[in-house]
This record gives C-alpha cells, structure tokens and sequence, in this order.
C-alpha cells in the first residue's frame, strides 16, 4: 500500500526550463491537491481536484498548471520555471466522509530553479 | 493577517516534558481541527482531528479546541525524542474540499 507517490524527488533546473511533476494515489480518494512549502509561509494551496475531470485554483496557481489524468493521477507543469518557483511540492489526496476532508501527504519534490 | 497562525518556534525541551503547541485562527467558518506532524524532510501526516469545540485524546496526545477564542491547542505528555518534528495546525470548513495550513511549530525533544 504505497498512499500518495511523487516523483521525482529531487529536481535542478535552469530559469526557462519546463517540466512536469508526477503524483499518484492507491486510495480512491476523491479530491487531490498540489502545494508548495516554503520557510515561514507554511503550505499553500497551488491547486486542486475535488473530482476526476474538476480542477480548481488555489492561493497560489499563477505560473503552474495541472491535469487530472484519472482518478489516480494529478500531474503540476511548470511551463517556464522561474527562480521563485524553487521550492519543496507536496501533493495529496483527500479523504471526504461526514463533512470532513483529511488528506494524505507524498513525501515531496525538492525542486530548485537556477 | 493569516487565516491561521502558529509560533514557529524553535521550542527545545528535556525528554519527558508536557509540550503545549498552540494555533489560533480568524475565520469563524472553521469546524474542522487537525493537527498534522511533519519530519524533516517528509510529508506531513495526519496527527489528530476534532470537530467544533471540545477535547480530544489519543494516547499521549491531546488537541484542545476553543472556538470563542479562536485558539487550538496540542498537548503532548511524557515528550519523547521521536516527538522532534514540525507540527502544523490545518483548520477547514464542514464538507469543503480546502485546508488552510499554519507555518508550524518546530519540536526539539532533547534525551
């Protein structure tokens, strides 16, 4: 049972590169979420799926883009990556039952942008 | 003025101590409470949750929730150094699909 997985882990690029990050989930959760970590600022929400085939912005989606594959899978593209988009991106699914919605983190991408 | 705020610390104690991490948050909307721990260079998981007001325990773990306030509180007894990590509080609306997270509060459990 491997939750939420995320590749890759690690990520160097250069300002003007592209590049797509992976995320899937073994759960059948429902809802899948992109965030972005960074010191002091805690996670902010980049975006969202609260169904297969709905994506929704979040706090933060200017320069980033997602699709929902499937039920499974939820990918983040940096179409032209730019120094301050380095940073550590969690993504995560979301289990809603009886009003409440508990997510289940991945271990992370760290990506840094020279 | 964040949704919801937390002292990021660091906050260093011996082994054994009773840890008081403490949230407090701005949107009356709130009802859910979680409380998620986060090692370093992990992804956060889901330590505790409670609805609405009240407390909570879960073994050596307590969450504290008072809504008049607006204040959240986790309790940690007999601290242990496997408890170092960072600790987020998230709060979020009754059937909303979004969190809002805090920055956290960095644990050091000295042995």
């Amino acid at each position: 049972n491997a939750g939420v997985t995320q590749t890759p882990k690690f990520q160097v690029l250069k300002t003007g590169q592209s590049m797509t990050l992976q995320c899937a989930q073994d759960m059948n959760h429902n809802s899948m979420y992109w965030y972005r970590q960074d010191p002091g600022m805690g996670l902010r929400l980049i975006y969202y799926s609260a169904s297969e085939g709905t994506t929704d912005k979040g706090e933060v989606p200017n320069g980033y883009n997602v699709s929902r594959l499937n039920k499974r899978e939820f990918s983040l593209r940096l179409e032209s990556a730019a120094p301050s988009q380095t940073s550590v991106y969690f993504c995560a699914s979301g289990l809603s039952e009886g009003g409440k919605n508990i997510q289940y983190f991945g271990a992370g991408t760290r990506l840094s942008v020279l | 003025q964040k949704e919801v705020e937390q002292d990021p610390g660091p906050l260093s104690v011996p082994e054994g101590a009773i840890v008081s991490l403490n949230c407090t948050y701005s949107n009356s909307a709130f009802q859910y409470f979680m409380w998620y721990r986060q090692y370093s260079r992990k992804g956060p998981e889901l330590l505790m949750y409670t609805y609405s007001s009240g407390n909570k325990e879960d073994g050596r773990f307590t969450a504290q929730v008072d809504k008049s306030s607006k204040y959240i509180s986790l309790f940690i007894r007999d601290s242990q150094p496997s408890d170092s990590a960072t600790y987020l509080c998230a709060n979020a609306r009754t059937g909303g699909f979004k969190t809002i997270f805090g920055a956290g509060t960095r644990l050091f459990v000295k042995a």
